[in-house]
């Protein structure tokens, strides 16, 4: 299993220009999130989904969309880049068995906004 | 809304001292995780409290979640050049959601 998978690893945008993160988890979990993660901060939770076909935000959802089209893939959108979404970008899958959740993350993407 | 705060922020200890973090929800949680990452890494998932009371151990790793269900602890004994790195808390939000604590970091100097 190769777990929780992102690309890029790096990216560098203008301000304005649109991107897609890609995220791909091969363990057949239904639960997927997005975090950012700011120097010296913890994670923010952007957009999460339980499922294909359901999304819903978290705490910094604007600036970005969400769709889940299949229970392995969950990209993220941004829309018009800003430098304050200069950050590291976290996909997680969760391990879920009754009340055991296990967050298994992916390894980042590093994304500069100019 | 929900906060999960934890201190201190920052630690710097002496290879084979101990260290403690410590997580305060300012709600009660069902259950508690605790997650690690390394300098430049990804989180990796530890463990996960449920009980009142619970500790549970890993080696040196020591983890505690409080009678009120509102705060935890991890205490690491002897601590190794390998404890570096940044020790996350994480709590349910809501239904579906996981609020993660501001983290401490954690320096050993040998």
């Amino acid at each position: 299993n190769a777990g929780v998978t992102q690309t890029p690893k790096f990216q560098v945008l203008k301000t304005g220009q649109s991107m897609t993160l890609q995220c791909a988890q091969d363990m057949n979990h239904e639960y997927m999130s997005w975090y950012r993660q700011d120097p010296g901060m913890g994670l923010r939770l952007i957009h999460y989904s339980v499922g294909a076909g359901i999304t819903d935000q978290g705490e910094v959802p604007n600036g970005y969309n969400v769709s889940r089209s299949t229970t392995e893939d969950f990209p993220l959108r941004l829309l018009s880049a800003a430098p304050s979404q200069t950050s590291v970008y976290f996909c997680a899958s969760t391990k879920t068995q009754g009340t055991y959740n296990e967050q298994f993350f992916g390894p980042g993407t590093r994304l500069t906004v100019l | 809304g929900q906060q999960v705060m934890q201190i201190p922020q920052y630690q710097h200890v002496q290879e084979g001292e101990d260290f403690t973090t410590y997580c305060n929800s300012s709600t009660t949680l069902s259950n508690i995780q605790w997650y690690k990452q390394r300098p430049g890494g990804h989180p990796v998932f530890l463990i996960q409290l449920v009980k009142s009371g619970e500790v549970k151990k890993q080696k040196r790793l020591t983890f505690q979640f409080g009678e009120a269900k509102k705060n935890s602890s991890l205490h690491i004994t002897a601590t190794q050049t390998t404890d570096v790195g940044t020790y996350f808390c994480a709590g349910p939000w809501g239904t579906d959601k996981l609020i993660f604590g501001t983290g401490t970091r954690l320096q050993v100097f040998p």
